[in-house]
């Protein structure tokens, strides 16, 4: 299986900021995708990290307020922008295995949880 | 859209007693995945089904996929504390398979008591 680090793991902001996450893969991967999970809920997607262009969004997430980049096969970056206390929730990185029997298999960083204050 | 509902959404039982969550998809899937999630923790996968009508087992997890491959379960046999957390189906759609979205059910929250 893929191992995912997040960066940072939690984080305190203040209204009106930003925040950049980072998650990085130990292996190649297929695909690449930022979602969100508040409290008690269950997994949304915002969007599908595309390498070397832009993200594909899903429907109520836009590029201004989460702007993402996926430089390479490994590395994406989820940024938070112009935080409200709505946006407290923990949001995970995720990806497809590439090839054999991880094709298609999907795992999950371990997420990084958000308190905007 | 494609829809998964999962039901039910809270269980609580005795340490020893079976479990079963269910999902329902509103349309076929390719595939479907579970996850469990621990209080604190993120989802963590557990297995994958891919062939109508298939039976997969882990111990003391089993997992069905429907044979018209819309529906899942997950049955756990004698559950201990560990067991407690909240399980995901996650199914992606025959159109999906080259997105590869997975559509998320609600999850079960399961609490085991000793």
């Amino acid at each position: 299986s893929a191992v995912i680090s997040q960066k940072p793991s939690r984080d305190i902001c203040q209204r009106g900021t930003s925040l950049t996450i980072q998650c990085q893969v130990d292996s190649q991967v297929t695909m690449m995708f930022w979602y969100r999970q508040q409290p008690g809920q269950s997994l949304t997607l915002i969007a599908t990290a595309n390498q070397g262009s832009e993200a594909t969004y899903e429907s109520g997430f836009v590029i201004d307020k989460f702007p993402i980049s996926r430089p390479n096969l490994t590395f994406s970056t989820l940024t938070v922008s112009n935080m409200s206390p709505e946006d407290s929730s923990i949001y995970l990185c995720s990806v497809i295995g590439r090839g054999g029997r991880t094709q298609e298999t999907q795992y999950f960083g371990p997420g990084t949880r958000l308190l905007v204050l | 859209g494609q829809q998964v509902m999962q039901i039910p959404q809270y269980q609580h039982v005795q340490e020893g007693e079976d479990f079963t969550t269910y999902c329902n998809s509103s349309t076929t899937l390719s595939n479907i995945q579970w996850y469990k999630q621990r209080p604190g923790g993120h989802p963590v996968f557990l297995i994958q089904l891919v062939k109508s009508g298939e039976v997969k087992k882990q111990k003391r997890l089993t997992f069905q996929f429907g044979e018209a491959k819309k529906n899942s379960s997950l049955h756990i046999t004698a559950t201990q504390t560990t067991d407690v957390g909240t399980y995901f189906c996650a199914g992606r759609g025959i159109r999906s398979t080259h997105d590869g979205k997975l559509t998320f059910g609600q999850g079960t929250i399961l609490t085991v008591h000793p």
